[in-house]
């Protein structure tokens, strides 16, 4: 299995370009989410979804779109670059537990710059 | 507001020694707790606890949880470079869904 992947792995955009970021995993979970990481913020929460076809705003959802027409495949589109979105994307996948939150399973990150 | 809150946010200790992190949280509808490591890359899982009192334990590291109090601590042993890191805390709320909030990390630094 190759878990979760990500790609770029490195992006710059100019302010106002649109792009998205690609996630995909192999181990038929569920639940897959988008985090962006700042220096001294910790992983904050953009999207995420229970299930192909359903998805949810986070904490810090402006300024993204997301989709999931597969269970495989959870893309994170930028609409209008800002310098504000510059930071680390992680994307994490986890099985549905009906215990609750469990383990989530990272992917390698994109680092994104905005000029 | 629901937040996680990390002390120390960094730590320089010496090969050998023993350290605890600490992870208090004030979280609507609480439903577990997992702690982290991050090297420079993707957070890669240590432990989850949901329930208070039962010792996690993983070599020299170490979790429990105190869900009265609300906090967690992680204990590592006999500390060597290879555990300099940041250490995050996330609790996971609501449903079967997977939300977590995480702390800001605590930076470890083990120096030989």
């Amino acid at each position: 299995n190759a878990g979760v992947t990500q790609t770029p792995k490195f992006q710059v955009l100019k302010t106002g370009q649109s792009m998205t970021l690609q996630c995909a995993q192999d181990m038929n979970h569920e639940y897959m989410s988008w985090y962006r990481q700042d220096p001294g913020m910790g992983l904050r929460l953009i999207h995420y979804s229970v299930g192909a076809g359903i998805t949810d705003q986070g904490e810090v959802p402006n300024g993204y779109n997301v989709s999931r027409s597969t269970t495989e495949d959870f893309p994170l589109r930028l609409l209008s670059a800002a310098p504000s979105q510059t930071s680390v994307y992680f994307c994490a996948s986890s099985p549905s537990l009906a215990g609750g939150p469990g383990e989530q399973y990272f992917g390698p990150g994109t680092r994104l710059t905005v000029t | 507001e629901d937040k996680v809150v990390q002390s120390p946010l960094s730590l320089v200790v010496h090969e050998g020694d023993t350290v605890t992190l600490n992870c208090s949280y004030e979280v609507t509808n609480f439903r577990s707790l997992l702690w982290y490591k991050q090297e420079k890359k993707a957070p890669t899982f240590l432990f989850m606890l949901t329930s208070s009192g039962i010792e996690k334990k993983s070599g020299r590291l170490s979790s429990i949880l105190d869900k009265k109090e609300l906090f967690s601590i992680l204990n590592i042993t006999a500390t060597q470079t290879g555990d300099s890191a940041v250490y995050l805390c996330a609790v996971g709320y609501g449903g079967s869904q997977g939300n977590l909030i995480f702390g800001k990390g605590t930076k470890l630094s083990v120096k030989p």
